[in-house]
């Protein structure tokens, strides 16, 4: 069935330092969605990108859809402890547009 | 605008009952989708309402089942709790419906003892 696999699981890194989560897709995506869920919290939608190839930036975060829209990765500039948390992707279900596909999430946590 | 309540909060549960939980969306979203979330788990998805309607459920037994109503409010219904069952249930409404971008809720902790 359809996967979306994301990389690493974990991430630590001092602060200060950057971040980067991957996700890769088993099948071709009309979109993909970032959420973050920090610690006792539940997941905010950050972005979603449509088209091939895209960037968005928000502040030190960028976000890239590759250009087979089948990958995705999020990139934090400069950590702050703000940043802690979980951060998922999710696309449409390829069986059924009525459902996201999450990834299994990236846990960045910085190391005191 | 306000944004997703679940009640109750927290809920403790012994194996064998049942329970039900509640979820209104932000005003104006049709659509509620509901998950399972559980450590190491990430988010497994339940199913997903719009008008009223179920237009997908997820791979969860039969003791799993969902409604809308026409105030877009939903409820999620477990019958006769496992110890497996115990986790985080988040919902969460979008305007247009899954697959689009979805607003979640706190979520409702289930604990069964």
């Amino acid at each position: 069935g359809q996967q979306v696999m994301q990389i690493p699981q974990y991430q630590h890194v001092q602060e200060g330092e950057d971040f980067t989560t991957y996700c890769n897709s088993s099948t071709t995506l009309s979109n993909i969605q970032w959420y973050k869920q920090r610690p006792g919290g539940h997941p905010v939608f950050l972005i979603q990108l449509v088209k091939s190839g895209e960037v968005k930036k928000q502040k030190r975060l960028t976000f890239q859809f590759g250009e087979a829209k089948k990958n995705s990765s999020l990139h934090i500039t400069a950590t702050q402890t703000t940043d802690v948390g979980t951060y998922f992707c999710a696309g449409p279900g390829m069986d059924s547009n009525y459902q996201l596909i999450w990834g299994a999430g990236t846990k960045l946590i910085i190391k005191p | 605008k306000a944004g997703v309540t679940q009640t109750p909060r927290y809920l403790i549960k012994t194996r064998g009952q049942q329970v039900t939980l509640s979820c209104s969306p932000i005003s104006g979203h049709r659509s509620v989708s509901w998950y399972q979330q559980t450590p190491g788990q990430g988010l497994q998805f339940l199913f997903e309402y719009f008008s009223e309607t179920q237009r997908n459920k997820g791979n969860f037994p039969g003791r799993f089942s969902g409604r809308q109503f026409s105030n877009s409010r939903s409820e999620m219904n477990v019958s006769t709790l496992e110890l497996g069952d115990s986790a985080l249930y988040l919902c969460a409404s979008s305007e247009k419906g899954a697959p689009y971008e979805q607003y979640f809720g706190p979520g409702t902790r289930l604990t069964v003892t």
